[in-house]
């Protein structure tokens, strides 16, 4: 069984705040997936990132880094200087190995104010 | 098309009536998901297509939910005899499945809101 846990519900900073959104994962198996999508008010979710269990490497892409811990089973993701357009529902999810479908996080709704 | 598309964006109906929800994938992906969004339950893998094999239907909540794929392309989610609880947002996605097991990343489309009465 596989299981994500967003314990942030909500959160809300004021613009060029920076940001971190927490994904803690559970699963049995030792290759899995983890991906970031976003979900903005108009409903469509959009993908974001992925990452291996075999790559513990941290990723940046712009704004926006990853924080992969195989230790801990977190996979946590920072905005940097946050922006009114990040306002959305972030959602963590895994795959394992012998599953391909996605198991999500309850998602964490994320609010930049002006 | 350039990504998922699914149709319609809005379906109402009336409690016992049967409804049936679209999806279109990316052209050239193999694989294809049904998932459903709902307050109370969140994100909710409910069916799982892959090429020519049999479907992965794990996930469905009851037999009043069944899926086909025809032709290995468009997908339909069909809901019999429909009950307020199944008012939720369909999501579908589709993704380039690569042989030997790896999993690929899923690309979702704008899904369909059920609402019924």
């Amino acid at each position: 069984a596989q299981k994500v846990t967003q314990a942030q519900t909500e959160i809300s900073v004021v613009e060029k705040e920076d940001v971190t959104l927490d994904c803690v994962y559970e699963t049995r198996d030792t290759t899995y997936y983890l991906f970031w999508y976003k979900q903005p008010p108009s409903g469509e979710l959009v993908f974001l990132i992925r990452r291996n269990s075999f790559d513990e490497q941290n990723e940046i892409s712009g704004r926006y880094s990853w924080n992969f811990q195989k230790s801990t089973s977190s996979f946590n993701f920072t905005i940097t200087a946050s922006q009114v357009v990040d306002s959305a529902v972030y959602f963590c999810a895994v795959s394992s190995g012998s599953a391909r479908q996605l198991t999500f996080g309850s998602g964490t709704q994320l609010t930049v104010l002006p | 098309g350039a990504g998922v598309s699914q149709s319609p964006s809005n379906k109402v109906t009336e409690k016992g009536k049967d409804v049936e929800l679209r999806c279109d994938p990316i052209s050239g992906h193999t694989a294809l998901y049904w998932y459903r969004q709902s307050l109370g339950q969140g994100l909710e893998f409910l069916i799982y297509f892959q090429g020519n094999s049999a479907p992965d239907k794990s996930g469905l909540p009851s037999d009043r939910f069944s899926a086909e794929r025809t032709g290995g392309s468009v997908s339909t989610l069909t809901i019999q005899r429909t009950q307020q609880e199944d008012s939720a947002v369909y999501l579908c996605a589709s993704s380039l499945a690569v042989l030997g097991g790896s999993t690929d990343t899923q690309y979702f489309g704008p899904g369909t809101r059920l609402t019924v009465l």
